[in-house]
């Protein structure tokens, strides 16, 4: 799986919009950009995916450059609650019958501390 | 969408008991489930992939004999750690891919171990 490279934190005024950027330079071309949170103490909750094109969802928008080479999650309008760890990861998304097994799993960085100030 | 349970939420023990931790798919049935472990301040890492029907893959450095996986059916996978010491401690979290073009994996919510 392609590495990535985010920043270790950020700070996002509340109602404003959270940009958070990820570099995946060695992207393949069967591999998607999956975004995942983790508020403290819980487990990680499934954000958004996409490949190519940007992808909007009820949570966030994701934005990938033409290129493929990085990416951004946006947070239209971040509240207190949008306080995590955001971890962006690169992985072949294939249907399940094809993927099987470890080939499943998911490699998590160190992700982006993002924290929405009052 | 897709909810996966865990339990207990949080659990502590004596040094040598053996703690048992559940992980169940609510609303789909999964194939494969992942455990993770994620010490303080630290990211996931992953402990092994649970496999319904066949034998847990473990990765390097993580003990089958102390962590014994079971798949006992297709929503739920249970996670040992048997004979705990306090270097255990840790939050042990659980994931199971749900059905789709793009393998979207859904999360429990954690269980705290705590070995005293």
């Amino acid at each position: 799986d392609a590495k990535t490279t985010q920043p270790p934190s950020m700070d996002c005024a509340e109602g404003r919009a959270a940009n958070l950027p990820c570099n995946h330079s060695t992207i393949s071309g069967n591999e998607y950009v999956y975004w995942y949170r983790q508020i403290h103490s819980q487990g990680p909750q499934y954000i958004i995916h996409g490949l190519k094109n940007n992808e909007t969802n009820e949570m966030a928008s994701l934005i990938i450059t033409e290129d493929r080479k990085s990416s951004t999650l946006i947070l239209p309008h971040a509240t207190l609650r949008d306080t995590a760890v955001y971890y962006c990861i690169v992985r072949v998304g294939l249907a399940p019958l094809i993927l099987s097994g470890s080939a499943r799993q998911l490699t998590f960085g160190s992700g982006t501390q993002l924290t929405v100030l009052p | 969408g897709a909810v996966v349970s865990q339990h207990p939420s949080w659990v502590i023990c004596k040094s040598g008991t053996s703690v048992k931790i559940e992980c169940r798919s609510l609303d789909f049935q999964a194939t494969t489930m992942f455990w993770y472990r994620q010490f303080p301040k630290q990211s996931l890492m992953l402990m092994a992939t649970s496999n319904e029907g066949s034998k847990a893959t473990y990765e390097q450095g993580v003990e089958k004999d102390k962590f014994l996986i079971n798949h006992a059916s297709l929503t739920l996978s249970t996670l040992t750690v048997t004979s705990a010491h306090p270097e255990d401690s840790s939050f042990y979290i659980c994931s199971a891919p749900a059905r789709g073009s793009t393998d979207t994996q859904y999360f429990g919510p954690g269980t705290r171990l705590t070995v005293l």
